[in-house]
């Protein structure tokens, strides 16, 4: 009954190092979504997958990639670090089609990065 | 361009008051719109669907699509409602990913004080 599950939940980078953000769902569900929640600036979208396979971009991606090569697993990743993503990163995950379409979405605990 | 507005970035009331936290949205169609919690350093949680119509922790929400508003209202705050609300919403019903990315507000940050 783990939901979305995403790891680590603190990392400390230098400008320039590159790290990989995963999150994981065991609800079978087909959407995942990546946002960054910053002090006055709400939550924002930086990439999303509506199946196995297949990745679009949001509001902020750039300094951003992702990948969805199996359908419970979404990750996110930075190639070279910027003060600018020091942020807390929530991963989402949301169901495709059926009945259960307007649930929301379930949030993972979220990631706190800090680049120094 | 879909857009959710909350005019407040704080809001403090003491305990046992009525409550109201603001949400406007811009949106050319029939959006679905959400309210979300995030108690202190915890993961969000769904609080309220406008399509359901519920009342959630004493919590209620109505659709206002003439004055496109979604206020969250609750008649009696208790110090557990401390936490950040966030209203979202998302587009209507059907195939696609792009009809449920969710755009946030900026969130109101609710204290209630004993």
């Amino acid at each position: 009954n783990a939901g979305v599950t995403q790891t680590p939940k603190f990392r400390v980078l230098k400008t320039g190092q590159s790290m990989t953000l995963l999150c994981a769902q065991d609800m079978n569900h087909e959407y995942m979504y990546w946002y960054r929640q910053d002090p006055g600036m709400g939550l924002r979208l930086i990439h999303y997958s509506v199946g196995e396979g297949t990745t679009a971009k949001g509001e902020v991606p750039d300094g951003y990639n992702v990948s969805r090569l199996k359908k419970q697993n979404f990750l996110l990743g930075l190639e070279s670090a910027a003060p600018s993503q020091t942020s807390v990163y929530f991963c989402a995950s949301s169901p495709g089609t059926g009945r259960f379409l307007n649930y929301g979405y379930t949030f993972g605990s979220g990631t706190r990065l800090t680049v120094v | 361009a879909q857009r959710v507005t909350q005019p407040e970035k704080l809001l403090s009331v003491f305990k046992g008051a009525p409550v109201e936290l603001k949400c406007n949205y811009s949106y050319s169609g029939s959006p679905e719109l959400f309210w979300y919690v995030q108690y202190s350093r915890q993961r969000l949680q769904l609080l309220l669907r406008h399509i359901s119509r519920e009342s959630i922790k004493g919590f209620t929400a109505d659709l206002n699509k003439g004055e496109t508003s979604f206020h969250l209202k609750k008649p009696f705050a208790q110090e557990e409602d401390s936490a950040m609300y966030y209203c979202a919403l998302s587009g209507p019903r059907g195939r696609g990913g792009s009809n449920y990315k969710l755009t946030f507000g900026k969130g109101t940050l609710l204290t209630v004080n004993p």
